[in-house]
């Protein structure tokens, strides 16, 4: 069946290190894929989405590529601050009846 | 992107006893999801609602342990039922679809504790 892979965490940075937070995605069809971002509590927030391969979804200095060849959506942010401080689900979905397939999540801690 | 309000946030129940979980949306959607997160894991569904027909479950689910009422476009329920330990988890809901610029919203999810 569908399924979602992420590294394990947690994952320990020093402010202003380079993020990457693989994401690799078992499906049939063509997912959609999603990055979801969970702060200390609080809920769940959509980071960034992509629905066709190539497509590169963006946001708050976070990108991910849909990237159909290796079945990857890594995560990557250039510069992490504290408050980026969450775990981190890399998720997928295969239809537009909403069904959601979540990775294990990641924890990332960055220090100051 | 919808609102969604979810109650109660958290609750604290005995063994045997059930809960019931509301979550209200602010606009009309025609299917909402639910979901469990069980402590230090991931997010699971467990079953579709839609509007005016049974909702649908997921394998590993039981319309009898999670009873679910969809009374219009804007509510919905989940009842954990006849509660244990095990049932210990973030309950949430979810509105959404995968095509729109906002995805799936997630509300802020109750947190269960069975003792």
């Amino acid at each position: 069946g569908d399924s979602v892979t992420q590294m394990e965490g947690p994952v320990t940075l020093s402010e202003e290190a380079f993020l990457t937070i693989n994401c690799t995605y078992t499906a049939t069809g063509y997912p959609s894929l999603f990055w979801y971002v969970q702060y200390p509590g609080e809920g769940l927030q959509l980071l960034l989405k992509a629905t066709k391969a190539d497509d590169k979804g963006s946001n708050k200095g976070f990108e991910a590529t849909y990237r159909k060849e290796t079945t990857s959506f890594h995560l990557e942010k250039g510069s992490v601050q504290v408050s980026d401080s969450a775990v981190y689900f890399c998720a997928l979905s295969t239809s537009n009846t909403g069904k959601l397939i979540f990775g294990q999540g990641t924890t990332l801690q960055v220090k100051p | 992107s919808a609102v969604i309000s979810q109650k109660p946030s958290r609750d604290i129940c005995q063994r045997g006893t059930s809960l019931t979980i509301q979550c209200q949306v602010d606009s009309q959607v025609t299917m909402m999801f639910w979901y469990r997160q069980q402590p230090g894991q991931s997010l699971t569904l467990i079953a579709t609602a839609n509007q005016g027909s049974e909702a649908t479950y997921e394998s590993g689910f039981v319309i009898d342990k999670f009873p679910i009422s969809r009374p219009n476009l804007t509510f919905s329920t989940l009842t954990v039922s006849n509660m244990s330990p095990e049932d210990s988890s973030i309950y949430l809901c979810s509105v959404g679809a995968a095509s729109t610029i906002f995805g799936y919203t997630f509300g802020s999810g109750t947190r269960l504790t069975v003792v």
